[in-house]
């Protein structure tokens, strides 16, 4: 079946614009998470949903990022106003229940410039 | 604060020679844990998992990790490694209770195997 989708898959913005991105999880599947990585470094919890409910956002690094998953589906990060220290690989996992194994998607590589 | 170490930041063999990657956690809770690869140019894929029971667990393509709690510890091994093995290896942690769940994963060991 289909796996984890994400989009784009590249992103260069300029400094201060907002940006979205999206991920589509395997279907069914209730819990969805998503990640920050830096180059060299593993991946960084950022925030999670079971459902539509968004359990922790606690990695949220500040107030420019939010995350929204309205119908227990499609996800959305949303990054305003970006600066260039945002730049990174933005991954989505989804994982048929809280606990279980994740299934990652491809990432997003934002670039700010 | 939680962690998750990878001693090993870059590891070269050759082929047919053995691995262990090793892995440990700060966290004297009940923990998940399992260990991702990454192969170029693809994303993160799950290796193996442990949740309970045996504590050395079997995963894909001779992969196998050993859950020592005294040492919080989950090293990867495999006995014999193939150049198609080459790839990023990434220990992960997850502590579950009835009120968070949190990811933590290492920050990986690069394992280049020489054909």
């Amino acid at each position: 079946g289909a796996g984890v989708s994400q989009s784009p898959r590249y992103k260069v913005t300029k400094r201060g614009q907002d940006v979205a991105l999206r991920c589509d999880p395997i279907s069914g599947h209730v819990s969805l998470y998503w990640y920050r990585q830096a180059l060299g470094q593993g991946p960084e919890f950022l925030t999670y949903f079971n459902y539509e409910a968004q359990q922790d956002k606690s990695g949220l690094p500040n107030d420019r990022f939010s995350a929204e998953r309205p119908e227990g589906s499609i996800s959305t990060l949303t990054i305003q106003r970006t600066e260039q220290r945002d730049s990174a690989m933005y991954r989505c996992a989804s994982s048929p229940e809280t606990g279980y194994e994740q299934y990652f998607g491809p990432g997003t590589r934002l670039t700010v410039t | 604060a939680q962690s998750v170490s990878q001693h090993n930041h870059h590891v070269i063999l050759s082929e047919a020679a053995s691995l262990e990657l090793g892995c440990n956690y700060s966290y004297g809770g009940t923990v998940n844990l399992f260990w991702y690869v990454q192969y170029p140019g693809q994303h993160l894929q799950l290796l193996l998992k442990y949740f309970s029971g045996d504590p050395l667990v079997k995963g894909i393509k001779g992969f196998e990790a050993e859950f020592i709690k005294s040492k919080f510890s989950f090293n990867l091994r495999k006995p014999s490694v193939q150049w198609s093995d080459t790839a990023e290896y990434f220990c992960a942690v997850n502590l579950v209770s009835s009120n968070f769940n949190k990811f933590y994963f290492g920050s990986g060991t690069k394992l280049n195997v020489k054909p």
